[in-house]
């Protein structure tokens, strides 16, 4: 089955603690993108990847990182979590730019 | 300025209703899409236009590039399409692969 997995759905976590939220695509999808969701501010993009090592900034990148060392794969990093990047995160695929989005079940996480 | 405004926020409509929510943005764009956002919080791609017109089932998508605009229409509402929906433009040239989205738009329908 074509999916976008993310991993962990739920997190609660302490400020400064690193971690790392995972996302992989089974659809060999060239595209892949981060966003997060706030009440009242709806969706925003943190990174995208266009292809295998190339990464790009969206709107609010700060405080995250990502890697792409392989297709499938597109990590979350928060180096030192702060209680602002408590938020609803997505993960999205897509075979290019300009075509069907494909996105993960979601990853609630909260920082105290 | 938001770069792309939905309207209305919040629509209540009766079972059979016929909806349309529309969505304007300000930035030049390659694409447009439209998500499906279920209470539950998971986001499903409805459409992704360029161009023209597209339908699915009861759900139909427009846009109208010089006047940067689009609508999605749902006939026969039902129950079951109630969640929110959100529009998202893909910039163009450089900025391809940069989505902007719109606030959203939480669809009830009454049976």
């Amino acid at each position: 089955e074509a999916q976008v997995t993310q991993n962990p759905r739920y997190l609660i976590t302490v400020t400064g603690k690193k971690l790392t939220v995972t996302c992989s695509q089974n659809m060999n999808h060239e595209y892949m993108s981060w966003y997060r969701q706030d009440p009242g501010l709806g969706l925003r993009q943190i990174y995208y990847s266009m292809n295998v090592e190339v990464t790009d900034k969206g709107d609010v990148p700060e405080g995250y990182k990502v890697s792409r060392k392989e297709k499938r794969n597109f990590p979350l990093i928060l180096e030192s979590p702060s209680p602002n990047q408590t938020s609803l995160y997505f993960c999205a695929s897509s075979l290019w730019r300009n075509t069907e989005a494909f996105f993960g079940q979601g990853t609630r996480l909260t920082v105290v | 300025k938001n770069e792309v405004e939905q309207s209305p926020q919040n629509l209540t409509a009766q079972e059979g209703e016929f909806i349309t929510i529309n969505c304007s943005y300000s930035v030049g764009i390659s694409a447009l899409h439209w998500l499906q956002q279920h209470p539950g919080g998971g986001i499903v791609s409805l459409f992704m236009l360029s161009s023209g017109k597209k339908k699915h089932g009861r759900l139909i998508a427009t846009i109208n590039i010089q006047e940067k605009h689009s609508s999605l229409h749902i006939t026969a509402s039902h129950p079951r399409d109630s969640a929110v929906y959100i529009c998202a433009v893909e910039g163009g040239g450089g900025s391809q692969g940069n989505l902007i989205f719109g606030k959203g738009t939480k669809l009830s329908v009454k049976p």
